[in-house]
């Protein structure tokens, strides 16, 4: 089973900087990996496949890197409403599909 | 617009037996694999279980196989997951989401659409 260990599990950041959010995985995959956005109380909505693909409607302050056990989400000039738990997925290796614990980013 | 409505959710004893739907509109549902995913109270994301398309394909988490099956009516676009011998760690609310293809293995396990979810609470 491949485990993705995200970190860190809590990210503090201002209004308006960046942020970085990293996803390892225990072994080397192709890039098929995702980053999900979930919000209290919503589904998981998908921002990026493929590493680095953006997904239909995701503004391009979302960006995806990464390859082999390194993967980043970056956000950049966050707002309000970018504060959220995000996820990343591998779907390369499997069964088990397998996610991250997750990385909750939080208004500083 | 897709749109994956989950029902069924309910409490129910462990040992127990409950049977989810995700009724699918917005897409054409036989040629997308669909998969459930659960999230615990408080707790992160889960993978369960996928099927294919045609439904011939299916895959389990560890976690659950021999207890669930998973399984589709594409005639009435709903997708099922059978849930038998629960346990309270089986406790969750339940999505149903669509890959993105019905071919490549990736393409099953990358999810576009989310439905909300149903409650499933396992406690005596």
């Amino acid at each position: 089973e491949i485990v993705m260990t995200q970190s860190p599990a809590t990210l503090s950041v201002s209004p308006g900087e960046r942020a970085t959010l990293s996803c390892r995985a225990s072994e080397s995959i192709s890039p098929n990996v995702a980053w999900y956005q979930q919000k209290p109380g919503q589904a998981p909505r998908l921002l990026i496949y493929f590493a680095s693909i953006r997904a239909t409607g995701v503004p391009a302050k979302f960006s995806g890197s990464g390859s082999g056990t390194e993967f980043t989400l970056t956000i950049t000039s966050l707002e309000s409403e970018d504060f959220a738990v995000y996820y990343c997925q591998q779907y390369d290796k499997w069964p088990p599909i397998t996610f991250g614990q997750g990385t909750r980013l939080e208004i500083k | 617009e897709v749109q994956l409505l989950e029902s069924g959710g309910l409490l129910v004893q462990p040992g127990g037996s409950l049977r989810l739907s995700c009724a699918a509109s917005g897409f054409d549902f036989s040629n997308f694999a669909i998969s459930w995913v659960r999230q615990a109270p408080g707790k992160g994301l889960e993978w369960v279980s996928v099927i294919t398309g045609r439904g011939h394909m299916t895959y389990y988490a560890e976690s659950v196989k021999g207890r669930f099956t998973i399984s589709r009516d594409n005639d009435k676009k709903t997708l099922y997951l059978q849930m038998n011998t629960l346990r309270p760690d089986d406790t969750a609310l339940y999505y149903c989401a669509k890959g993105t293809g019905d071919n490549a293995l990736s393409s099953l396990g990358l999810f576009d659409s989310w439905g909300r979810g149903t409650l499933v609470t396992v406690s005596s």
